[in-house]
């Protein structure tokens, strides 16, 4: 099955500096990857996603980029907020079926105001 | 706007009670999920379906059962309840045509 790993675990950054989390997955027929937020006490919520046909997307100031030959992909957050605290998950699945999301571990972002 | 919604926020059990968390969703989705999240460990399926009546597997199913009577109700049983059954436990809907799922808010189930 699909194994995704995800780095790092925590990352604290200075309100205003960029942040970066990765994530490697093991199955080459993955083609959807969603990143969801996950703030304190409340629901993980979808905050951007790619599919294998792109190499990067950009929502604002947050942006993904794929790389399908080495098989990973990176969540960008730029100019960060306060707001932007949160738990961050990565995910990847190969839209078949049901449309399994199997999930990285998290990584908890602290924006440092 | 999509809304799932669980029975529960919190819950507390003895070990060995029969335990039933209530999933439902009111956008027709065909696939439903059941998680738990642990910290560390990130969220880990226990069951999903993708239509009624019909079940499978996720990574970590021993200790637990489903049920999917109706599509807009995903059931999660905990047969015998046991203390490392303590988690948060997610349940999630998605349509069939499209890879986004939506969360309910969550049940913390403790087993003393």
């Amino acid at each position: 099955g699909e194994n995704v790993e995800q780095h790092p675990s925590t990352l604290s950054v200075q309100e205003g500096d960029s942040a970066v989390i990765k994530c490697t997955y093991s199955d080459s027929a993955s083609n959807y990857f969603p990143w969801y937020k996950q703030e304190l006490g409340k629901r993980p919520q979808l905050i951007i996603d790619i599919r294998s046909n792109v190499g990067e997307k950009k929502d604002q100031r947050i942006a993904v980029t794929l790389n399908k030959t080495a098989k990973h992909f990176s969540l960008h957050i730029t100019e960060t907020q306060p707001e932007d605290s949160a738990v961050y998950f990565c995910a990847a699945s190969k839209g078949t079926g049901a449309n399994n999301l199997f999930f990285g571990t998290g990584t908890r972002l602290t924006v440092i105001p | 706007d999509v809304k799932v919604t669980q029975s529960s926020r919190y819950l507390v059990k003895r070990t060995g009670e029969k335990v039933f968390l209530e999933c439902v969703q009111d956008m027709d989705h065909e696939n439903m999920f059941w998680y738990r999240q642990d910290p560390g460990l990130g969220l880990r399926l226990i069951y999903f379906s993708y239509d009624v009546k019909m079940k499978e597997k996720g990574d970590i199913p021993e200790g637990y059962s489903v049920s999917r009577e109706k599509k807009e109700r995903f059931s999660l049983i905990l047969e015998s309840a046991s203390t490392n059954q303590t988690s948060m436990y997610l349940c999630a809907s998605s349509d069939s045509s499209a890879n986004t799922q939506y969360f309910g808010p969550g049940t913390r189930l403790t087993v003393l």
